[in-house]
């Protein structure tokens, strides 16, 4: 696709539910970056790859949060047992190289009830 | 620690007026700061970028001023068009060589006819 793409848009999860949230980053890049953004603030990190290594996961809010992506392409977010506090937009991002310009996802809506 | 602030959190202007937002930050070591526009329902899109050798830096109807003095950033858009009502985040990247990126809450954008 032309841009990253996050699926999926909207989830909505019993609290202690397990989800998984999906990343399709642009073809090629090889840098990919997890966010979560609540409800009027700004974006805050999660976690980096590069390439099928996390190069940096101390955004991480605790051990109920992981993330994979095996084959250095596609990436999955994964939350065990959700609590009402996880609920946010989970943003995707992906960049060509380290350090240039990072393109967002839409993002996936998350709501634990 | 190290955080992003903007000092207003709404800013209503004009059609054809021009806008400025403004952005303090705190981490002095930064090298590499970051606009970027937020539509709702979207993920934030790149609008310009600048590094810490420089103190401006101009794209088509935006600049962003870099004051390393005061620690203070800010995005002019020049005629502003309805076109331009959005959250207005900047970033500070304090991961060299990755996009490892602390936002600021966020000023939203508002266009009068």
């Amino acid at each position: 696709g032309a841009g990253v793409s996050q699926t999926p848009s909207n989830k909505v999860t019993e609290k202690g539910k397990y989800v998984e949230l999906r990343c399709d980053p642009i073809s090629g890049h090889t840098a990919l970056y997890w966010y979560r953004q609540s409800l009027g603030q700004g974006p805050e990190f999660l976690i980096y790859f590069q390439g099928t290594g996390a190069a940096d996961d101390s955004g991480l809010p605790n051990d109920r949060f992981f993330a994979v992506r095996p084959e250095g392409s596609v990436s999955t977010l994964k939350i065990q047992r959700t609590e009402r506090g996880d609920s946010a937009v989970y943003l995707c991002a992906s960049s060509s190289r380290q350090g240039d310009e990072a393109f967002f996802g839409q993002g996936t809506r998350l709501t634990v009830v | 620690g190290e955080s992003v602030g903007l000092h207003l959190p709404t800013l209503s202007v004009q059609e054809g007026d021009n806008s400025i937002i403004n952005c303090a930050y705190s981490n002095s070591a930064s090298d590499y700061f970051i606009w970027y526009k937020q539509e709702s329902g979207k993920g934030p899109q790149f609008i310009i970028d600048i590094r810490s050798n420089m103190d401006k830096r101009q794209g088509q109807r935006v600049t962003v001023l870099l004051n390393k003095t005061v620690k203070h950033l800010s995005l002019q858009i020049a005629a502003t068009q309805p076109g331009d009502s959005a959250v207005y985040f900047c970033a500070e990247n304090i991961m060299s060589g990755a996009q490892k990126l602390v936002f600021g809450q966020g000023t939203r954008l508002t266009i009068n006819p």
